[in-house]
């Protein structure tokens, strides 16, 4: 019963090209976020949308962007994928109005050669 | 802005005992401290949460303890069992901007050994 699901599982990509990463949510959840985790890091948050059409930068949105037209769906966009970006990327919902917790997709590994 | 420091960063015990991973945050105005477990491979999965109001929560064999004035809290699990082996993270999270901020720590890699 998947309910936040992320288009690709791994990724390849040149330093250069621009990246799309995909996040849908079939749970009707107002609140959709992307982290990226790395080795020592932790989970650090890159944008986060609170509704349709809007968003808002986290704490390390350099380098990326975000599109969120319908209340499902939540991408992540690279402009020009630099080999720094090389890391697993999560997506998350949960809904609006109070404190409660995430529900994660299952990453996208992404590799920029 | 908020900081969750988390430790043991790794933590290896024998099947049965007990595990106990500690955070602790510096903004008193958090509210909410959820707990994720992510296994090898695998999506994170909030696995317990607490809210500022409560002291502790059971659930099985995994509890939270919280205590606001020291600003810490606390994750124990008993009767360890091999599947219990994974990455846990604490998280802070107070209203900010009437959206509800989150704090992840680094993460402690439990290895539960049979």
């Amino acid at each position: 019963d998947v309910k936040v699901t992320q288009s690709s599982r791994y990724l390849v990509k040149r330093t250069g090209e621009k990246v799309f990463l995909e996040c849908v949510q079939d749970m009707d959840h107002e609140n959709m976020f992307w982290y990226r985790q790395d080795p020592g890091l932790g989970l650090r948050l890159i944008y986060f949308s609170y509704d349709v059409k809007m968003k808002e930068k986290g704490d390390i949105p350099e380098g990326y962007s975000v599109s969120r037209e319908k209340k499902e769906r939540f991408s992540l966009i690279l402009e020009s994928a630099s080999t720094n970006q090389t890391s697993m990327y999560l997506c998350a919902s949960r809904p609006g109005g109070g404190a409660v917790g995430y529900t994660f997709g299952s990453g996208t590994r992404l590799t920029v050669v | 802005g908020e900081n969750v420091e988390q430790h043991p960063s790794t933590l290896s015990v024998q099947e049965g005992d007990s595990a106990v991973i500690k955070c602790t945050y510096s903004d008193s105005a958090s509210n909410y401290f959820p707990w994720y477990k992510q296994e090898l491979g695998k999506r994170p999965q909030l696995i317990i949460d607490i809210r500022s109001n409560v002291g502790e929560k059971k659930d099985q064999r995994i509890a939270v303890t919280l205590n606001k004035t020291a600003k810490h809290f606390s994750l124990h699990i008993t009767e360890t069992q091999p599947e219990d082996s994974a990455v846990y993270f604490c998280a802070a999270s107070k209203n900010s901007g009437g959206y509800q901020k989150v704090t992840f720590g680094i993460g402690t890699k439990l290895q539960v050994i049979p």
